[in-house]
């Protein structure tokens, strides 16, 4: 995994409940991504950071605020859970390949949230 | 915007079949392609990448795939494959404008023993 750690691994709320994803990264890399996965939808980019301090919206931002108040730790918070929002949720950092110079992505476990 | 379209949604084989999957980006510049594969219940692992030069790129577990610029098409491919390679699969091109990959919809790969 590249170093990279989500927790919790599972989680169920109810609808209207708040919680937050934790990601961290132990190998100092700027970018990190929050990307959710659905069935037959591929994974598709929630939010991005580019830096400490810094973060972007991706495709399907709404429903989550991010935080990235250090350079190891990007966090996903959703302040009022919806059935929509059942989904499993990757975080993910870019690395540059010593070889090719290139950007690679690797992806943390995921973190499989149902909300009911 | 750039796609990425995998052209089909389940796939079933007996093992040592040859296994082709479809990939077709929409991205007309320079293109930095990917394969990832996700097992069942894990996350997602990176199983070759296409960067520049020789357009057949060669992976682990034996999966190599092939760039073809006047395609646009970036195939999976695998001369024989196992129960082992049961598992959903995921082409990816690196073009989003903060850096990310635009992911298909991917492919679900069942090999019955």
């Amino acid at each position: 995994n590249a170093g990279v750690t989500q927790t919790p691994k599972f989680q169920v709320l109810k609808t209207g409940q708040s919680m937050t994803l934790q990601c961290a990264q132990d190998m100092n890399h700027n970018s990190m991504y929050w990307y959710r996965q659905d069935p037959g939808m591929g994974l598709r980019l929630i939010y991005y950071s580019a830096s400490e301090g810094t973060t972007d919206k991706g495709e399907v931002p709404n429903g989550y605020n991010v935080s990235r108040l250090n350079k190891r730790e990007f966090s996903l918070r959703l302040e009022s859970a919806a059935p929509s929002q059942t989904s499993v949720y990757f975080c993910a950092i870019s690395l540059r390949g010593q070889t090719t110079g290139s950007y690679e992505q690797y992806f943390g476990p995921g973190t499989r949230l149902t909300v009911t | 915007a750039q796609s990425v379209s995998q052209h089909n949604h389940h796939v079933i084989l007996s093992e040592a079949a040859s296994l082709e999957l479809g990939c077709n980006y929409s991205y007309g510049g320079t293109v930095n392609l990917f394969w990832y594969v996700q097992y069942p219940g894990q996350h997602l692992q990176l199983l070759l990448k296409y960067f520049s030069g020789d357009p057949l790129v060669k992976g682990i577990k034996g999966f190599e795939a092939e760039f073809i610029k006047s395609k646009f098409s970036f195939n999976l491919r695998k001369p024989s494959v196992q129960w082992s390679d049961t598992a959903e699969y995921f082409c990816a091109v690196l073009g989003g404008s903060q850096g990310n990959l635009i992911f298909g919809k991917g492919t679900k790969l069942s090999v019955k023993p």
